[in-house]
């Protein structure tokens, strides 16, 4: 069975500086990985995804994350955090689309000014 | 293109009443997902439906837990009697279904209040 494993429940960064969000995944075959966004009273937004083409992925508001197979690792970065990124991060695997999400517990980001 | 919409956003209830929460996901997308989120928690999956049919419900407590998705479009998710565990965010989502990646369009959410 496949699941995920997010490092540190809540994250603190000041304005401007790199966000780095760690995600590190259980599976037994390639896996399909994702990273999405809550914001307060929300539902999930994606923010990106990666599908076994490039191990690199760019998302939206300037998020990518880089599958690392060696390391079981799917971290999220931003190079300059901005106060509007405050919110819940999830990371979540699956194998196959006929597999529903399973998702880690959640990274608290907040950015201070 | 319209959302996954859920209502209501909001229910507060007293302990043993029942309650239903609605989901309308995105047209054309057959596979719908009822999750559980719990305060600080992920989403956890209740059911999973393909069309019609639940092909996923082994997380959902069948003793006071029903769900249902009569013509393959929008579901109820429907609890009786409710405990005060049950207060939690009930997420429904949607997708394409079998061939995609598994990528999920979340709803806002319903959040349950158990008094």
């Amino acid at each position: 069975a496949q699941s995920v494993t997010q490092l540190g429940s809540h994250v603190s960064v000041s304005e401007g500086a790199l966000v780095l969000l760690r995600c590190n995944y259980s599976s037994s075959v390639p896996p399909y990985l994702f990273w999405y966004v809550q914001y307060p009273n929300q539902g999930l937004q994606l923010l990106l995804k990666y599908t076994s083409a490039a191990t690199l992925v760019k998302g939206i508001n300037g998020f990518e994350a880089e599958f690392k197979k060696s390391e079981t690792s799917f971290h999220l970065t931003k190079p300059s955090a901005h106060m509007s990124d405050a919110a819940e991060y999830f990371c979540a695997v699956t194998y196959s689309g006929n597999t529903p999400l399973v998702f880690g517990k959640g990274t608290r980001l907040s950015v201070i000014a | 293109e319209a959302g996954v919409v859920q209502s209501p956003r909001y229910k507060i209830i007293e302990k043993k009443q029942p309650v239903a929460f609605w989901c309308n996901p995105i047209s054309g997308h057959n596979t719908l997902y009822w999750y559980l989120q719990n305060l600080g928690q992920g989403p956890e999956l209740l059911i999973r439906y393909e069309n019609e049919e639940a092909v996923d419900d082994s997380q959902l407590p069948k003793d006071r837990f029903s769900a249902e998705r009569l013509k393959g479009v929008d579901s109820t998710l429907k609890i009786q009697p409710a405990e005060l565990g049950d207060s939690a965010v009930y997420l429904c989502a949607s997708s394409t279904g079998q061939g995609d990646t598994g990528e999920l369009f979340f709803g806002e959410g319903s959040r349950l209040t158990v008094l």
